[in-house]
């Protein structure tokens, strides 16, 4: 089992729709989470940290469920402009004490907006 | 905001050359990271640095050795390139607190012939 793991789509959603992106991990022990965008021959961006409560920017909601090792992103009223690949992030534990743990990428969601 | 940023945005070597890559941010950032992607098997972590002159293997270090000799500094070096090491190189750095995440220079793309 990979240890983040994502839909890699494509999605094609029309402007203006709704679009929800679903992401799981296997350590349990997992620290932190974040979605990052990636648009074409460019580097990976944040897009937003997940907490566990939940948390909105904007047209953008991050969804954490710790019980089944599950993330979600929701983009609302989706513009031309979100075409991207979204990445889901998570950091692993850190080893021998220390608090930086390794980040692992899933390999992505593919999103096109269409006109 | 937070600036890294990598020596070449596109290179071509040959098999069997040594190829230095460098990475540097501006931030004072403790961890350094190097990265490569490619289609079909996303990021993968080559190496990292949580401290100077300090290293730590990533999931594929085979071929690659780190540099990390001033704190905003972090140097990837492929001893004898192959062309199986064609691809995206992408560095990033973050701060030693968890829950803060990586930003990424704007990548390197290798060629090796």
């Amino acid at each position: 089992r990979k240890e983040v793991e994502q839909d890699p789509g494509p999605f094609n959603v029309p402007e203006g729709a709704t679009v929800a992106f679903n992401c799981t991990y296997s350590n349990s022990a997992s620290q932190s989470f974040f979605w990052y965008r990636q648009d074409c021959r460019k580097e990976p961006k944040l897009l937003m940290s997940v907490y566990s409560s939940g948390n909105e920017d904007g047209r953008f909601t991050a969804q954490l469920n710790r019980a089944s090792q599950y993330i979600s992103l929701l983009i609302r009223d989706s513009k031309l402009s979100d075409s991207a690949t979204y990445l889901c992030v998570v950091r692993g534990p850190g080893a021998g004490g220390t608090s930086y743990g390794k980040l692992t990428f899933g390999q992505g969601t593919i999103l096109t907006v269409h006109p | 905001d937070v600036k890294v940023t990598q020596s070449s945005r596109y290179l071509v070597k040959r098999t069997g050359e040594k190829v230095f890559l460098e990475c540097v941010q501006d931030m004072d950032h403790e961890n350094m990271f190097w990265y490569r992607q490619d289609p079909g098997l996303g990021l993968r972590l080559i190496y990292f640095s949580y401290d100077v002159k300090m290293k730590e293997k990533g999931d594929i270090p085979e071929g690659y050795s780190v540099s990390r000799e001033k704190k905003e500094r972090f140097s990837l070096i492929l001893e004898s390139a192959s062309t199986n090491q064609t691809s995206m190189y992408l560095c990033a750095s973050s701060n030693r607190e968890s829950h803060q995440p990586q930003h990424f220079g704007d990548g390197t793309r290798l060629s090796i012939l």
